[in-house]
């Protein structure tokens, strides 16, 4: 997976809790991403980053949050969880040579 | 925004056959790239191809950008090859939005 990985691999959410989920990457890129995909469904940008200190939002991104304080940590966070959060959530990396992209490999986030 | 439409959605196959995925795009992009989801959830990058022609072993994969398609051949098809298969695609722009198709889903059966 490009040197991207994700923490944790399953969580299960009250409805109204919070929490980070963890992205991070050995390989120094500037580009970072954070999608979510729904059951059979392609994904959705929720936020992205293309550098330490600066984020933006993607389509999807109310009820999230994000910050970059350095390369190598973009962590996601929930602060209200809703069922409509119920996902599974990729991080990924722009790649050095160009457009393609590296994912991580995934979140499952049960929210009830 | 751009729209990425996959065809066929669902698709059986017998092992041993092969298969052509399609995917169309409603405007120009710099960028697409095709990907396995296989069973356990896992990304798998296959292609990274916004014009021409690629093979790597029994797949291969080609865009026509002129005509706002891609495909993707599947020869001799292994149940490993299972799975959910994307299209992705991205216009031009700084961070590089990349927008899914809904994929199409592949069984091998023995």
């Amino acid at each position: 997976n490009a040197g991207v990985t994700q923490t944790p691999k399953f969580r299960i959410l009250k409805i109204g809790q919070s929490m980070t989920l963890q992205c991070t990457q050995d390989m120094n890129h500037n580009y970072m991403y954070w999608y979510r995909q729904d059951p059979g469904m392609g994904l959705k940008l929720i936020y992205y980053s293309v550098g330490a200190g600066i984020t933006d939002k993607g389509e999807v991104p109310n009820g999230y949050n994000v910050s970059r304080s350095t390369t190598e940590d973009f962590p996601l966070r929930l602060e209200l969880a809703a069922p409509s959060q119920t996902s599974v959530y990729f991080c990924a990396i722009r790649g050095p040579l160009g457009n393609e992209q590296f994912f991580g490999p995934g979140t499952r986030l049960t929210v009830l | 925004g751009i729209q990425v439409e996959q065809s066929p959605p669902d698709l059986i196959l017998q092992e041993g056959a092969n298969s052509t995925l399609r995917c169309n795009f409603s405007d120009s992009v710099n960028n697409l790239q095709w990907f396995h989801q296989n069973p356990w959830g896992q990304l798998i990058n296959l292609f990274y191809i916004p014009s021409g022609t690629k093979q790597n072993g029994r797949l291969s994969a080609t865009t026509v950008a002129t005509e706002r398609y891609s495909l993707l051949y599947i020869s001799s098809s292994q149940t490993t090859d299972s799975g959910v298969y994307f299209c992705a695609v991205g216009s031009s722009g700084g961070y590089q939005k990349v927008t899914f198709g809904i994929g199409t889903k592949l069984q091998v059966i023995p």
